[in-house]
């Protein structure tokens, strides 16, 4: 069965100050990766996806994550992030053989805070 | 793009009441997801349809639920006989089919039970 851990419930940041949200995955077999976004009251925004390929991604709003398979991790970062960037995170994995990507299995989020 | 649509946003109602929220997949998407996030936590899935089949349902989907999506656009998901447990936000996704699509989220219906 696959997991998604979120090394952090919360991380406060200062505003202009770069910040990582540490995820890691369990699988035994191959995934694909994403990261979400949740402002308070609405839905979830994809950030970025991993699927193959370069193990560097780049996502909207100047974020990016690394895919290691060896550490099985999908961290998030931002080298300068701004007051609007305070919403809660969410790595998320799926595979074929979950039915077929038929799911994404979540983590419990972080809650980033940007502070001035 | 419009953007998944889900119906009502807030839904207040007594315990022992029905409920039923709907959802308007993006156009052009034929598969549908159902999730359901509890305070503090990540949203777990529900269901999944592929055009009108339902073709998946978790575990947490107890008998009092139910979901359709009758002509394979807009879907609705049912809760009969609310539970204090029940309250949530119930969040609808939709994707294209044919590998690792993204899922797109509408912005969630949330459940109060009093």
């Amino acid at each position: 069965a696959q997991s998604v851990t979120q090394l952090d419930s919360q991380v406060p940041v200062f505003e202009e100050a770069p910040v990582e949200l540490r995820c890691n995955y369990s699988s035994s077999v191959s995934v694909y990766l994403f990261w979400y976004v949740q402002y308070p009251n609405q839905g979830l925004q994809l950030l970025l996806k991993y699927l193959s390929g370069s193990t560097l991604v780049k996502g909207i709003n100047g974020f990016e994550a690394e895919f290691n398979k060896s550490q099985t991790s999908f961290h998030l970062r931002k080298p300068s992030v701004h007051i609007s960037d305070t919403a809660e995170y969410f790595c998320a994995v799926t595979s074929p053989f979950s039915g077929g990507y038929n799911k994404l299995i979540f983590g419990a989020g972080t809650r980033l805070a940007v502070h001035p | 793009d419009t953007g998944v649509s889900q119906n009502p946003r807030h839904k207040i109602t007594k315990r022992g009441q029905n409920v039923t929220f709907r959802c308007d997949p993006i156009s052009e998407h034929n598969r549908l997801y159902w999730y359901r996030q509890t305070l503090g936590q990540g949203p777990e899935f529900l269901t999944y349809f592929q055009n009108e089949a339902q073709l998946e349902k978790s575990r947490l989907l107890s008998d009092r639920f139910s979901a359709e999506r009758p002509k394979g656009s807009f879907s609705t998901l049912e809760i009969q006989r609310t539970e204090q447990g029940d309250s949530a936000m119930y969040l609808c996704a939709s994707s294209l089919a044919g590998g690792p699509q993204p899922q797109h989220f509408g912005d969630g219906t949330r459940l109060s039970i009093l």
